[in-house]
């Protein structure tokens, strides 16, 4: 089952515009982290953010965490048609050693030239 | 590109067969997650292997099952193949305990006729 839903489910943008992804999530995480897929290919990983930070940049990128709400966002500004793909949010719940990633459904990112 | 390679990329069998994937974790990590991805979906966890144990299931049956050698690559076999085994199975790996950022693989698609 999927743990994450995104939102948009698809989302078309103009290159130089900004684009804002969010993520919702049900259970408790350790932490949170962004993938991205290009043509349903192996996933690229792109920030994770613990549940303890509100904000982190990377970039070009931008993620915030809002734990009381069980939510998140992916800023991707001044997008580049290279940034066409799908892009994940997978919830790690564990505090342990091992990662083991719940993902959402994914969204899907066109920037046109 | 990551450093984990999967083989084959592609397959197709018929339904009722058996199939094996393999996976080469990258250098230095100890952990091969596997997941499966239906088309226009997000990555579903398999199972985790760490130092050579199952280090956790997700909700798929037993017929599918996994090794880990002690060079760390992975094996993930699939008994009995159904319709529903079409995807694309990915393998990821981390160096448990130290880092919970993945390394995904390309993947193998595989097609169950």
């Amino acid at each position: 089952s999927q743990q994450g839903e995104e939102d948009p489910q698809a989302l078309s943008i103009q290159e130089g515009e900004n684009a804002t992804m969010n993520c919702s999530y049900k259970t408790s995480i350790n932490n949170l982290q962004w993938y991205r897929q290009n043509s349903g290919r192996g996933l690229v990983h792109l920030i994770l953010i613990r549940s303890n930070e509100r904000e982190k940049h990377s970039g070009r990128l931008r993620v915030t965490l809002d734990t009381s709400k069980k939510s998140s966002s992916l800023l991707i500004t001044a997008s580049r048609a290279a940034d066409t793909a799908s892009y994940f949010c997978a919830t790690d719940p564990y505090l342990g050693a091992n990662s083991k990633l719940t993902f959402g459904k994914g969204i899907t990112l066109s920037v046109r030239p | 590109e990551t450093g984990v390679t999967q083989s084959p990329t592609h397959l197709i069998k018929t339904r009722g067969q058996q199939v094996t994937l393999r996976c080469s974790s990258q250098s230095g990590h100890n952990t091969v997650s596997w997941y499966q991805q239906a088309l226009g979906q997000g990555p579903q966890f398999i199972f985790q292997y760490y130092r050579e144990e199952e280090n956790g299931r997700g909700n798929f049956p037993p017929r599918f099952s996994g090794l880990q050698f002690p060079n760390y690559s992975s094996e993930l076999n699939v008994n009995a193949l159904e319709l529903d085994d079409s995807a694309l199975y990915l393998c990821a790996s981390h160096q448990g305990g130290r880092s919970y950022e993945q390394y995904f693989g390309p993947g193998t698609r595989l097609t169950v006729t």
